[in-house]
């Protein structure tokens, strides 16, 4: 079983505050995705990236793939009461290119 | 595009009953995924149809599950007799074949009592 173990689990902070949180793995994927949860709802993809090294830029948001494609992270710049939520990253599993395999998340919440 | 819809949003039932829940996917989405969801946690993996085959099922997926898209269009997933550890967010989401990323509907609450 591939695991996606994020880090942290639960941040809080003041808004306008910078941050990073990760998600690694042992094994190799093809190509990870960003989701972010608001309570109540299902969960909105942020981005996905797919070739080693990739960064990508949504906005503050700055999504990086490691080299080895197995591990990523997020950095958000100046952060938002609006970024409040449940950052979850997901891969396909090994042995099925459909099954997303889920990390456990960060919630993160930003105080005004 | 509507999204993908589900229904009900919440639902509380009585340990033993048997519950049933809806998804309507995305229409020209071919794919279609459940997952369930505790507190705390990240979604799990239930199981996947392309078009109306069910192509996989995870071992989460006990004897109590059952799941159904005949026409190839919306699913139910139906959980027999309930028990309260199946108490979750049970999540819709579908996609498109050669697309990645997922787009999920709300989810259904449920809690088992």
């Amino acid at each position: 079983t591939q695991l996606l173990e994020q880090s942290p689990q639960f941040l809080s902070i003041q808004e306008g505050e910078n941050l990073t949180v990760y998600c690694n793995s042992s094994s190799v994927f093809s190509s990870l995705q960003w989701y972010r949860q608001e309570p109540g709802e299902g969960p909105v993809l942020l981005v996905t990236v797919v070739t080693g090294g990739e960064v990508k830029k949504l906005k503050r948001l700055t999504f990086q793939f490691g080299d080895a494609r197995k591990d990523s992270s997020l950095h958000i710049t100046a952060a938002q009461p609006g970024d409040t939520g449940l950052y979850l990253c997901a891969g396909y599993s090994s042995g099925s290119a459909r099954q997303l395999t889920f990390g456990s998340g960060t919630q993160l919440t930003v105080l005004p | 595009d509507t999204g993908v819809s589900q229904d009900p949003r919440h639902k509380i039932t009585k340990r033993g009953q048997n519950v049933t829940f809806r998804c309507d996917p995305i229409s020209e989405h071919n794919r279609l995924y459940w997952y369930r969801q505790t507190l705390g946690q990240g979604p799990e993996f239930l199981t996947y149809f392309q078009n109306e085959a069910q192509l996989e099922k995870s071992r989460l997926l006990s004897d109590r599950f059952s799941a159904e898209r005949p026409k190839g269009s919306f699913s139910t997933l139906e959980i027999q007799r309930t028990e309260q550890g199946d108490s979750a967010m049970y999540l819709c989401a579908s996609s498109l074949e050669g697309r990645v990323g997922y787009t999920f509907g709300s989810g259904t609450r449920l809690t088992v009592v």
